[in-house]
């Protein structure tokens, strides 16, 4: 069965840095993979999608590659902020896209320090 | 953009006692409606999926007694914990997908912290 892995469970980096936080999927390739922000208590907040065929996508301070060969998507916060603080989870689709059910990685704890 | 709300936040109550979870797309209809648990330092774990109109489909190992879901109408979806015991305990969180197409994000609750005495 599908896996995923967000191999850092915490990083924590100086105001104004680049973060990078890294998921690795195991088995097969999704037609889609998304990033999520979750603050303590509170539901997950959608943040990117990237489908399998876009190397890249980005919004504003955030970046997300995708490379099915190393099946690995990389989520790059630039000029990161102490509010950028927070948990970011890897989820993708657990069927092969056939139903739209998500697994999700367990996140890796950002904190950014001023 | 899309908003959920979940109700109630929270919940204490004694062992044994049933607990209704609501879940409601403010603007938007869903179709479908996903029903997830965390625990403390875990990943969200899918419950069930919840279409309008028709039976949940639960996620192997998922009690479909234990966990009643319903999804009478096209903005609401409620979650029943049934006799409740102390290891259901967790953060409940539902979610909602726009009916634009399965590839859609997800748009979830702030969740139900629920707890068992």
């Amino acid at each position: 069965s599908q896996k995923i892995e967000q191999n850092s469970e915490a990083l924590n980096i100086q105001e104004g840095k680049t973060a990078t936080l890294t998921c690795n999927y195991t088995n097969y390739s999704p037609a889609y993979l998304q990033w999520y922000r979750q603050d303590p208590g509170r539901g997950p907040v959608f943040l990117l999608l990237i489908r399998e065929n876009e190397k890249e996508k980005r919004k504003e301070r955030l970046k997300v590659t995708f490379d099915t060969t190393l099946k690995q998507s990389l989520f790059h916060i630039t000029a990161s902020q102490p509010a950028d603080s927070a948990t970011y989870l890897c989820a993708l689709d657990a069927n092969g896209g056939s139903q739209g059910n998500l697994i999700f990685g367990k996140g890796t704890k950002l904190s950014v320090k001023p | 953009g899309a908003v959920v709300s979940q109700h109630p936040s929270w919940v204490i109550c004694k062992s044994g006692t049933s607990v209704k979870i609501e879940c409601r797309s403010l603007d938007f209809q869903a179709t479908t409606m996903f029903w997830y648990r965390q625990f403390p330092k875990q990943s969200l774990m899918l419950m069930a999926t919840s279409n309008e109109g028709s039976k949940a489909t639960y996620e192997q190992g998922v009690e479909k007694d234990k966990f009643l879901i319903n999804h009478a109408s096209l903005t609401l979806s409620t979650l029943t914990v049934t006799s409740a015991h102390p290891e259901d305990s967790s953060f409940y969180i539902c979610s909602a997908r726009a009916p634009t197409g399965i590839n859609q994000p997800q748009h979830f609750g702030d969740g139900t912290r629920l707890s068992i005495l």
